[in-house]
């Protein structure tokens, strides 16, 4: 089936420490992205990525840094320079062959212990 | 910049009550538009999507928007609310010639549907 699959499901992280979140799809997108959700702030956008070797910061960029070496993958590293690094990450794809939404990931939930 | 409005963070509804949760969007031209739905510790799925066609657009699930240029609205309506309904609903705006993955998320309404 295709999809978007994200690993690990829970992640816990020390503080100082960084840590990748992974992001796969088998969609054939040419975009994809990473989203940040709070409660009650919904999500913003992190970074994006609408070609393989090529990425843009979205508005929350700080702390974080991203790869996209391959179409199918566009890993998330959050640094330990992000200071409050406690969220749901989401990563999503999308076309520009006609296709005219976005597809979710089932999310990171990542934990700072 | 773009931004999103949605009135009212928490909607409770009876079952078989009308559903009706608000979105205001900001944007200097028309933008595509959409909604969607989030369960507890999940991504998100499309409900339904605007996007310069029919400005009354039916979704998933029994839901339907209606695009009010006028009002710069797309609030989402269900006309009888099913247990099941019950979960976050988000609005997004991505802006006319902009990569459609590339959203403003307004920040979410919960609904609880009650018996």
């Amino acid at each position: 089936d295709g999809g978007i699959t994200q690993s690990p499901k829970y992640l816990f992280r020390k503080e100082g420490q960084n840590v990748t979140l992974s992001c796969e799809q088998n969609l054939n997108h040419d975009a994809m992205y990473w989203y940040r959700q709070d409660p009650g702030q919904g999500l913003r956008l992190i970074y994006y990525s609408q070609i393989v070797n090529d990425f843009q910061k979205g508005d929350i960029a700080e702390g974080y840094s991203v790869s996209r070496e391959k179409k199918e993958s566009f890993p998330l590293t959050v640094t330990s320079a992000q200071k409050n690094p406690t969220a749901f990450y989401l990563c999503a794809s999308s076309s520009g062959g006609g296709v005219t939404e976005a597809f979710f990931g089932q999310g990171t939930r990542l934990t700072v212990v | 910049a773009q931004s999103v409005t949605q009135l009212g963070s928490h909607v409770s509804v009876s079952e078989g009550a009308l559903v009706l949760l608000r979105c205001n969007y900001s944007s200097s031209v028309p933008p595509y538009l959409f909604w969607y739905v989030q369960y507890p510790n999940q991504g998100l799925q499309l409900l339904l999507k605007y996007t310069s066609a029919a400005t009354l657009v039916k979704g998933i699930n029994g839901f339907e928007a209606e695009f009010k240029k006028s009002e710069t609205s797309f609030h989402l309506t269900k006309p009888s609310a099913h247990m099941s309904d019950a979960a976050e609903y988000f609005c997004a705006v991505s802006e006319f010639g902009t990569s459609y993955g590339k959203l403003t998320f307004g920040q979410g309404t919960i609904l609880t549907v009650h018996p």
